[in-house]
């Protein structure tokens, strides 16, 4: 079984660039998360869809950050503009419909903003 | 709302011996808790989950946990560690629906 698959694991950016990551989450997954992990910390929710729904996005910052979920499947994560205190590690993860906090996670992408 | 706090940053350990690795969570219902680990460039795993019943809960790896509802306590433990066991390793709390992390701790293992 393919797990939760992300793309680019690496970027690297100027500040002011837009940037956007990619999420394949394990089939027959319904909920995706996106998590942000500084150095240092442990990941914090971003946003987490059931299907194409955005159930909780109180974490994401809105002026710069988007997400979607089209057709409930994959995800895209958009940073516009990126600033230098974004550079971070995004995961995404899914899980099975219901949530009870066992996830899978993919490797991440790793975000550099100079 | 809920929390995590794990107070150790970095444990150093010798291959070999035995590792606790602590976690004391704040919740006011009974929680579901959780251990995940994450090897350098790689995502987080889940070790073991405890959500009810038997307080001690076995996990992949050969890790155990056991929840101590009085200390708010679900430390982590392996009787003897392996190298391949170095990584980063964070205690997890559900409540109201999301999944809350603690810092984590680093393990080293020296051999």
């Amino acid at each position: 079984e393919a797990g939760v698959v992300q793309s680019p694991r690496y970027k690297i950016i100027e500040k002011k660039q837009p940037v956007a990551f990619w999420c394949n989450p394990i089939s027959g997954h319904n909920t995706l998360y996106w998590y942000l992990q500084n150095l240092g910390q442990g990941p914090e929710l971003l946003i987490r869809y059931e299907n194409e729904e955005a159930v909780d996005d109180s974490q994401l910052p809105k002026d710069r950050f988007s997400a979607e979920r089209l057709k409930g499947v994959d995800s895209t994560l958009k940073i516009q503009p990126a600033e230098l205190g974004d550079s971070a590690v995004y995961l995404c993860a899914s899980s099975p419909r219901g949530y009870n906090g066992e996830l899978f996670f993919g490797e991440g992408s790793r975000l550099t903003v100079l | 709302a809920q929390s995590v706090t794990q107070p150790d940053i970095h444990i150093t350990v010798s291959e070999g011996a035995s590792l606790e690795l602590r976690c004391n969570y704040s919740y006011g219902a009974t929680p579901y808790l959780f251990w995940y680990v994450q090897s350098p460039g790689q995502g987080l795993q889940l070790l073991l989950k405890y959500f009810s019943g038997d307080t001690l809960v076995q996990g992949i790896k050969g890790f155990e946990a056991e929840f101590k509802r009085s200390q708010s306590s679900f430390n982590l433990r392996k009787p003897s560690v392996h190298w391949s066991d170095a990584a980063e390793y964070f205690c997890a709390v559900v409540g109201g629906n999301k999944l809350v992390f603690g810092a984590g701790t680093i393990l080293r293992v020296k051999s």
